[in-house]
C-alpha cells in the first residue's frame, strides 16, 4: 500500500533562517506531488505541484521554493524565512488519473519567531 | 477555471440529528469532486468522491454526498451525526488538465451531545 511521510511534525525557526521540509511517498511511482499551506486552520493554498522529476509549477510568488530531486521526494525550501511563512504545511500525492483523489501527509506546523 | 465554494464557516448540529455541509462548484468540463475531513493538527483524510454515475455517493464513516448538476452543488450529508464527527470539512475539485486540486475554505462542523 502507499504511504506518505512528512517531517518534521513541528518546527520553530527564527526569522531569516533557512527552511527545508521533506516529503516522501512509498508504494507508487511517478506520482503528482503537492505542497499546500493552511493558515489559521482554514483554507488550503496550493503552493507548488509537480507532475514529474524536476518539473515544478509554482502557484503563487512567494518566499518559498520546491524541488523534486527524486521521483517520490518533494522538498519545500526557503533561504530566509519571514514571519508570514508561519503556518501548517501539507504535502500530498496523487496518481495522474483524473478521477482519483489526493492523499495527504500529517503536516508540519511551522512557527517563525 | 475550477473552483469550489463552501458558504458556511460553521455548522452546528445536535448529536443524532442529520447534518449537511454545503459545497458549490464551478468547472469547465466534467466535475471531479471530493470531500475531505481534517482533525486538529492533522492532514486531510479522504471521505468520498463523485466522478460519474449515481448522484448519491457513499463514503467513509457513514457520510454520503449528493451531486446536483443543475444546482452545481455537492453537499455532504450524514443521517445521524456523532460528536466524533466534529472536525473541519473541505470540498475539493480536481482540474484534469493540470492535475491540480482546488479546495474550498472549509466548514467547521460542531456536533453537540
Amino acid at each position: 500500500s502507499q504511504t506518505i511521510h512528512q517531517w518534521p511534525a513541528t518546527l520553530v525557526q527564527p526569522v531569516g533562517s533557512p527552511l527545508s521540509l521533506e516529503c516522501t511517498v512509498e508504494g507508487t511511482s511517478n506520482p503528482n506531488l503537492y505542497w499546500y499551506r493552511q493558515a489559521a486552520g482554514r483554507g488550503l493554498q496550493l503552493l507548488f505541484y509537480s507532475v514529474g522529476i524536476g518539473q515544478i509549477s509554482s502557484e503563487v510568488p512567494q518566499n518559498l521554493s520546491a524541488s523534486r530531486p527524486q521521483d517520490r521526494q518533494f522538498i519545500l525550501s526557503s533561504k530566509k524565512l519571514l514571519l508570514s511563512d508561519s503556518g501548517f504545511y501539507l504535502c500530498a500525492w496523487s496518481v495522474h488519473l483524473v478521477s482519483t483523489e489526493a492523499f495527504f501527509g500529517q503536516g508540519t506546523r511551522l512557527t517563525v519567531v | 477555471a475550477q473552483s469550489v465554494a463552501q458558504p458556511e464557516d460553521q455548522v452546528n448540529v445536535a448529536e443524532g440529528n442529520p447534518l449537511t455541509v454545503k459545497c458549490t462548484y464551478s468547472v469547465s468540463g466534467n466535475p471531479y469532486l471530493f470531500w475531505y475531513v481534517q482533525y486538529p493538527n492533522r492532514g486531510l483524510q479522504f471521505l468520498l468522491k463523485y466522478i460519474t454515475g449515481d448522484n448519491l455517493v457513499k463514503g467513509s464513516y457513514g457520510f454520503e454526498a449528493e451531486f446536483n448538476k443543475s444546482q452545481t452543488s455537492f453537499h455532504l450529508k450524514k443521517p445521524s451525526a456523532l460528536v466524533s464527527d466534529s472536525a473541519l470539512y473541505f470540498c475539493a475539485v480536481r482540474e484534469g488538465n493540470f492535475n491540480k486540486f482546488y479546495f474550498g475554505s472549509g466548514t467547521k462542523l460542531n456536533v453537540k451531545p
